[in-house]
């Protein structure tokens, strides 16, 4: 997806181990969100950034922290990585409109 | 809580015939609405939005209805083709934040 790269796009993990996310823009956007999908429940909300070092809570935060030290880098962190946080996680970017979402191509995170 | 849903988890038609995907809404408040299509491998591409104080809107061979009577929520696709299949949800947004809420998504499958 153009202005919006997700890495690694796949990876596999021990139980335990601790995983960092990367999600990177170049839309100079202001808003960056972190998202969740599993069958059955759509595009879950973890931890949203609404500018440097701002971040809040989404509604399936617990398990997770978020860091953004540069306007284009949002980090998504499992501190201890366990099997119910096997999912697709997608990194979304907004400059501040409800339409304007982009989302990138997301990353297949395995914990076994 | 406020949630929005699909009906059908899979739709399959055949090549030309005419699509609707349906989505049901519980949050009163919601002013706009938001469908994505999301195809293998891909973060979730914008479609086609509405706001609440119109009942239909037309983009290329889509078209979006809105009944808030109801509740709910209606993506149609004319003259459906192979590259249309791909999982589509809705997305709801019920303040003036930046903030949407996700659907689970139904499956539309194109049989040549």
């Amino acid at each position: 997806d153009a202005g919006i790269t997700q890495s690694p796009r796949h990876k596999v993990t021990e139980t335990g181990t601790p995983v960092t996310l990367r999600c990177h823009q170049t839309e100079n956007h202001r808003y960056m969100y972190w998202y969740r999908q599993d069958p059955g429940h759509g595009l879950r909300l973890i931890h949203y950034s609404y500018g440097v070092k701002d971040t809040d809570k989404g509604e399936v935060s617990d398990g997770y922290s978020v860091s953004r030290s540069k306007t284009e880098d949002f980090l998504l962190t499992l501190e201890s990585a366990t099997s119910s946080q096997t999912s697709v996680y997608f990194c979304a970017i907004s400059p501040g409109d409800r339409r304007g979402y982009t989302f990138g191509s997301g990353t297949r995170l395995t914990v076994v | 809580g406020e949630s929005v849903g699909l009906h059908l988890p899979t739709l399959s038609v055949q090549e030309g015939d005419n699509s609707i995907i349906n989505c049901a809404y519980s949050n009163s408040a919601s002013d706009y609405f938001i469908w994505y299509k999301q195809e293998s491998g891909k973060g979730p591409q914008f479609i086609i939005d509405i706001r609440s104080n119109m009942d239909k809107r037309q983009g290329q061979r889509v078209t979006v209805l809105l009944n808030k009577t109801v509740k709910h929520l209606s993506l149609q696709i004319a003259a459906t083709q192979p590259g249309d299949s791909a999982v589509y949800f809705c997305a709801e947004s019920g303040n003036a934040g930046n903030m949407l809420t996700f659907g689970g998504g139904t499956r539309l499958m194109v049989k040549p």
